[in-house]
C-alpha cells in the first residue's frame, strides 16, 4: 500500500545534538512538508518542497534543515540552534495544488532533554 | 494566504449530527476547501475537499455558502470514534498560487456517549 513512512515514532536526544528525522514516501508526488505540533496547538509549518532540489521556509523554519535529494524523501534536521525542539513532527505529501489531498504521515515524537 | 477562522471546540451526542463550522472570508475563486481531522498522537487524515458545490462521502458531508465565504462540514451521526481536532483549510489550485498550506487550531469535537 502507499503511504508516507516517519521513523522512528519516538526520539529522545540530549540538549546540543542535531538530529534527523525521515520521512519516506511512495505515493509518487511531488509535494512534501513538514510541519510542527506542540500540545493542544495547531499544525505549524517548518518547510516545504515542491520538487525534487528545491524547498522553501515555512513559518517557523530557524533552527532547521532539510533536503529533497529524491522524490521519495524529505529528511528533516533538528539543529541545536532550535531553542525548543521537543514537540509532535509530521510529515506530509500530496500530488499538487487545489484538490489533491493531503497525505500525512503518523509522526516523530521528539524528546530533547 | 487565505485563512479559516474555526470555533476552538464543540460538544456532540453520540448518535446525533454534527455541523462544523469553518469561516474563510478572503478565498479566492481558485481555492479550495479541504477538511482533515486528526486523532490524539497521529497524523491527520483527509475527510473531504470541494470548491463550490456541496460535496458528500462516505465520511462526511461538506456544505458551502453560496458566496463561498464559509462552509459546514457535517458528520451526519456522530460516534465515539468521530472525536478528533478537525481542521478546515484552503488549497490554492492557480498556477501561480503558491504551495504552503497553513493550519489552523482546528476544532476539537467531544463525543458524548
Amino acid at each position: 500500500d502507499g503511504g508516507i513512512t516517519q521513523s522512528p515514532k519516538y526520539l529522545f536526544r540530549k540538549e546540543g545534538q542535531n538530529v534527523t528525522l525521515s520521512c519516506e514516501q511512495n505515493l509518487n508526488h511531488d509535494a512534501m512538508y513538514w510541519y510542527r505540533q506542540d500540545p493542544g496547538q495547531g499544525l505549524r509549518l517548518i518547510y516545504y518542497s515542491q520538487i525534487v532540489n528545491d524547498f522553501q521556509k515555512g513559518d517557523i523554519a530557524e533552527g532547521y534543515s532539510v533536503s529533497r535529494e529524491k522524490k521519495e524523501s524529505f529528511p528533516l534536521t533538528v539543529t541545536s540552534a532550535q531553542k525548543n525542539p521537543t514537540a509532535f513532527y509530521l510529515c506530509a505529501s500530496t500530488k499538487d495544488r487545489g484538490p489533491s489531498p493531503l497525505h500525512f504521515g503518523n509522526g516523530t515524537r521528539l524528546t530533547v532533554t | 494566504d487565505a485563512k479559516t477562522t474555526q470555533p476552538n471546540s464543540m460538544e456532540s451526542n453520540e448518535e446525533e449530527p454534527v455541523h462544523l463550522p469553518c469561516n474563510h472570508s478572503t478565498i479566492s475563486g481558485t481555492d479550495y476547501i479541504h477538511w482533515y481531522r486528526q486523532l490524539p498522537s497521529q497524523g491527520p487524515e483527509y475527510v473531504i475537499h470541494g470548491l463550490t458545490s456541496n460535496v458528500n462521502n462516505r465520511m462526511a458531508s461538506l456544505a458551502i455558502a453560496e458566496d463561498r465565504k464559509s462552509s459546514t462540514l457535517i458528520l451526519h451521526r456522530a460516534t465515539l470514534r468521530d472525536a478528533a481536532v478537525y481542521y478546515c483549510i484552503l488549497r490554492d489550485s492557480s498556477g501561480a498560487g503558491s504551495y504552503q498550506l497553513t493550519f489552523g487550531k482546528g476544532t476539537k469535537l467531544s463525543v458524548i456517549p
